[in-house]
């Protein structure tokens, strides 16, 4: 079946320090994958997207995400968080067609 | 460009009721999808919409229905609304394609008593 995990549902690091949340998929092909950032009592941000090519992808706000086809893996990255970084986060395929399916989200908690 | 509007923004109802939930989309955008988050079962596909016509539907009761206008702005509708209803409805507009980003608006948060 067609699936995203996010296996940590809650991160804490401290400001400066860096990030990296995991996102694996389960797909028979090559997937197309999001990431999106949610701030408390707001909609989806995009952060960045995955189709083909570049396997190391930049995004908005510093992000950045490496796709890693043997290890079904597409996980996000920032060298260097800020507090304003502190928000839920979520990784997405649309696995071919137009409908999104979701991880469950990580929630990223920054400590001064 | 204006990004995805949603109205109303916070909503209360009682169960039993039936509420109507609206979308406009990013201007040229003809796509518009539409998701529930809950705490217990995340963020879920309910319908997307494309030239007035529903081209995706998600697991979810009859109750839940949706349409779009001329213009691709697009209404959900829940008749009969259950508590189990409470949730922040998302909108999503794109261009479609499978290459094309979906951009959210700031949802609607209906609450059912």
């Amino acid at each position: 079946a067609q699936s995203v995990t996010q296996p940590d549902i809650h991160i804490t690091v401290s400001e400066g320090a860096s990030l990296e949340l995991r996102c694996n998929y389960s797909y028979g092909a090559t997937p197309y994958l999001f990431w999106y950032v949610q701030s408390p009592g707001q909609g989806l941000q995009l952060l960045l997207k995955y189709f083909s090519g570049d396997t190391l992808v930049q995004g908005i706000k510093g992000f950045e995400a490496e796709f890693k086809r043997s290890q079904s893996s597409f996980n996000l990255r920032k060298p260097s968080v800020h507090w304003s970084d502190a928000a839920e986060y979520f990784c997405a395929s649309n696995f071919g067609n137009e409908k999104l399916t979701f991880g469950t989200g990580t929630r990223l908690t920054i400590i001064p | 460009k204006a990004g995805v509007t949603q109205t109303p923004r916070y909503l209360i109802k009682t169960r039993g009721q039936q509420v109507t939930l609206s979308c406009s989309p990013i201007s040229g955008h003809r796509s518009v999808s539409w998701y529930q988050q809950t705490p217990g079962q995340g963020l879920q596909f309910l319908f997307e919409y494309f030239s007035e016509t529903q081209r995706n539907k998600g697991n979810f009761p009859g109750r839940f229905s949706g349409r779009q206008f001329s213009n691709s702005r697009s209404e959900m509708n829940v008749s009969t609304l259950e508590l189990g209803d409470s949730a922040l409805y998302l909108c999503a507009s794109s261009l479609r394609g499978v290459r094309s980003e979906q951009y959210f608006g700031p949802g609607t948060r209906l609450t059912v008593t």
